[in-house]
């Protein structure tokens, strides 16, 4: 069974505070991590494709790393905003199945 | 582009009763995805397809089915619905299969079956 997991759950910041957050995945067969984001009342948009162990991505305040030995991946925000509150998703993709983590709920306080 | 839609938005059904849930997308891709979202858990995959014509089940497909007659539709069909099926549903699509592509979701649909 392919358990994917994020930590924590949630999470409340202040605006301006730089934050990060963690999906585990099995290493095994591992192709692909995915990263989403998720704002109420929208639907997911990706944020994220990573297969290389080591690989960086970044998108504005937003990057995130890529552990395939070990099975993580970190997201970071740097200085992070009101508008940056919203559920991050992860989703991993291994031997032909992927699945997702159920999330981490970041709120940012004005 | 209108990217991925759904309808309906939110739906209240009887259990027993019937309904399709209806996804489109104006990007051409070939691949799409039914997903269902219940509380505190991922989204999990009902089924899928890699083209017209073509479908197969995810992770949770029993109690659904799918049909896949042109690149644009892809509806989730829900023949007997049972109280288990209240979900939020998502439909997904990529250029091209799931490691590599980033997947594009619609609106999602809330049902409720009583």
């Amino acid at each position: 069974i392919l358990n994917v997991e994020q930590s924590p759950q949630s999470l409340h910041v202040q605006e301006g505070d730089s934050t990060n957050f963690t999906c585990s995945f099995p290493s095994s067969n591992f192709y692909a991590l995915h990263w989403y984001r998720w704002e109420t009342a929208k639907s997911p948009e990706a944020l994220f494709v990573m297969t290389l162990n080591g690989d960086e991505k970044k998108k504005g305040r937003i990057s995130a790393t890529l552990n395939t030995k070990e099975g993580y991946s970190y997201l970071y925000i740097k200085g992070s905003q009101p508008e940056d509150s919203a559920t991050y998703l992860c989703a991993s993709y291994n031997n032909n199945d992927m699945r997702f983590g159920a999330g981490t709920r970041l709120t940012v306080k004005p | 582009n209108a990217g991925v839609t759904q309808t309906p938005k939110f739906r209240i059904l009887k259990i027993g009763q019937s309904m399709t849930l209806q996804c489109t997308q104006d990007m051409n891709h070939n691949y799409m995805y039914w997903y269902r979202q219940d509380p505190g858990m991922g989204l999990k995959l009902i089924y899928y397809s890699v083209g017209a014509g073509i479908t197969d089940k995810g992770e949770v497909p029993n109690g659904y089915n799918v049909s896949r007659s042109t690149t644009e539709d892809f509806p989730l069909r829900l023949e007997l619905a049972a109280p288990s099926q209240t979900s939020v549903y998502f439909c997904a699509s990529s250029y091209g299969g799931r490691p590599s592509y980033e997947q594009y979701f619609g609106p999602g649909t809330r049902l409720t079956v009583t």
